[in-house]
């Protein structure tokens, strides 16, 4: 059990807005910022959101970012059938010491 | 281009070793802390260790602390894990990626990863 909850799976249709929950606590989300990775199968991890809401150099400006206290949301605009793929938050985690990974939202599209 | 590449993974036995290593191009290797991410079949994320630049520093998770060892060769632009008294739940595609240091999951970019399967 992560201790950052993300939703095991989420869906929508062409062209919808989804977005996607990552819960955590003071320890993490609460006083450190989220990141957010993108996996298709079989394939390595790609950093989608770093600093809460900051998208690296490629990544469209569909993906979206927010934190608000010790929950986190990955937003998705103009959902296309390429971004299905399983979702990851990240936090450092100040009582761990280290970085904790949400158990990952397989992203559907419909 | 930014590369990193994994390469050591296998089947061992429980209680047996295996030493997995990244090799790295594409950047100045020695200015970089780097990490360890695993995921085990068809489960999530879990990061195992880094490596400071230098070498001076190392963490783990709690879980591989005394059995997996970190370090790398900044002459040879590689970063090594060393996987001892390996158990049947550290079964997993092990990735190595590039760390931007400090308290923060900031990973990028990833190597392809190598599997490492535990078993009798």
């Amino acid at each position: 059990q992560s201790l950052l909850t993300q939703p095991p799976s989420a869906s929508g249709t062409p062209g919808q807005r989804v977005t996607i929950s990552c819960s955590g606590s003071s320890s993490n989300i609460g006083n450190n910022y989220v990141y957010w990775y993108q996996q298709f199968p079989g394939t390595a991890p790609k950093l989608l959101i770093y600093s809460n809401n900051l998208r690296p150099p490629g990544v469209p400006d569909r993906f979206s970012g927010s934190k608000s206290g010790t929950s986190a949301s990955l937003a998705i605009s103009g959902l296309r059938s390429e971004d299905e793929a399983d979702y990851y938050c990240a936090a450092w985690d100040d009582s761990l010491s280290g970085p904790l990974f949400g158990g990952g939202t397989k992203l559907t599209v419909l | 281009e930014v590369q990193l590449v994994e390469s050591g993974g296998g089947l061992v036995q429980p209680g047996g070793s295996l030493r997995l290593s990244c090799e790295a191009s594409g950047f100045i290797f020695s200015t970089y802390w780097m990490s360890w991410v695993r995921q085990a079949p068809g489960k999530g994320l879990e990061w195992v260790a880094n490596i400071k630049e230098d070498g001076s520093e190392k963490y783990y998770v709690d879980s591989v602390k005394g059995r997996f060892t970190i370090s790398r060769d900044n002459a040879k632009n590689s970063l090594y894990l060393q996987l001892n008294s390996l158990r049947a739940e550290d079964t997993a595609v092990y990735y190595c990626a590039r760390d931007h240091g400090g308290p923060s999951p900031w990973f990028d970019p990833w190597g392809q990863g190598t599997l490492v399967t535990v078993s009798s």
